[in-house]
């Protein structure tokens, strides 16, 4: 079935080096995404969004890639920190513009090893 | 402090008991949500209510009842769960109940429920 899903459960890496964070979508009609974080005990927290009429879109550390051709949407986080381990997580709009469309996946454990 | 306020953060139920969940958000939205977050799924859509009104209910069980009684306001009222229902139970918010880019859902901490 349609699903948002991630690539890997768990990522480690070593803090200072880049971190990519994946995820798969399979509905081609999906056009808004959005990437959250959630640290332990807490509430996932907006990070950065991108529409389906772009391929990047970057923020603070942070550049979300969207290739549709292949329906995969990446989370880089530049010269990682320890702060940034947390969960990670997809979202997708499956259209029609209601947030009852905001389909979630897993999430990614991200690990900073310092 | 994401503006959403949730509590209590920790509740142990009975499976007869009957309990509420309480989310405030400060940020003058019009729009709130309840998700449900368990450990091997991914976060799940309940209810979204656009200014007080409920506008989508995700075929969720009548034991969990929701009720808006104002646009900063939220609750979840359970009656008769069942120990599956233990979960993490998060509140949400945003401006309204479009997926523009730039209406950003913004979530509270969350209240973990076990159900004993």
């Amino acid at each position: 079935g349609e699903s948002v899903g991630l690539h890997l459960p768990t990522l480690s890496v070593q803090e200072g080096d880049n971190s990519i964070i994946n995820c798969a979508y399979s509905n081609s009609a999906s056009d808004y995404f959005i990437w959250y974080k959630q640290e332990s005990g807490k509430g996932p927290q907006f990070i950065i969004d991108i529409r389906s009429n772009m391929d990047k879109r970057q923020g603070q550390r942070v550049t979300v890639l969207l290739n549709k051709t292949v329906k995969h949407l990446s989370l880089q986080i530049a010269a990682t920190q320890p702060g940034d381990s947390a969960v990670y997580f997809c979202a997708e709009n499956r259209g029609g513009g209601s947030q009852g469309n905001l389909i979630f996946g897993k999430g990614t454990k991200l690990s900073v090893k310092p | 402090e994401t503006g959403v306020t949730q509590t209590p953060r920790h509740l142990v139920m009975g499976m007869t008991n009957k309990k509420s969940l309480k989310c405030e958000q400060h940020l003058g939205h019009n729009a709130m949500y309840w998700y449900k977050q368990s450990a091997k799924k991914p976060l799940e859509l309940m209810f979204v209510y656009s200014l007080e009104e409920r506008v989508e209910n995700n075929s969720v069980p009548s034991r969990f009842s929701p009720e808006c009684p104002n646009s900063s306001h939220l609750f979840l009222h359970l009656h008769t769960l069942q120990p599956e229902d233990s979960a993490l139970y998060l509140c949400a918010s945003s401006q309204d109940s479009f997926t523009p880019s730039g209406n950003t859902i913004y979530f509270g901490e969350g209240s973990w429920l076990t159900v004993v």
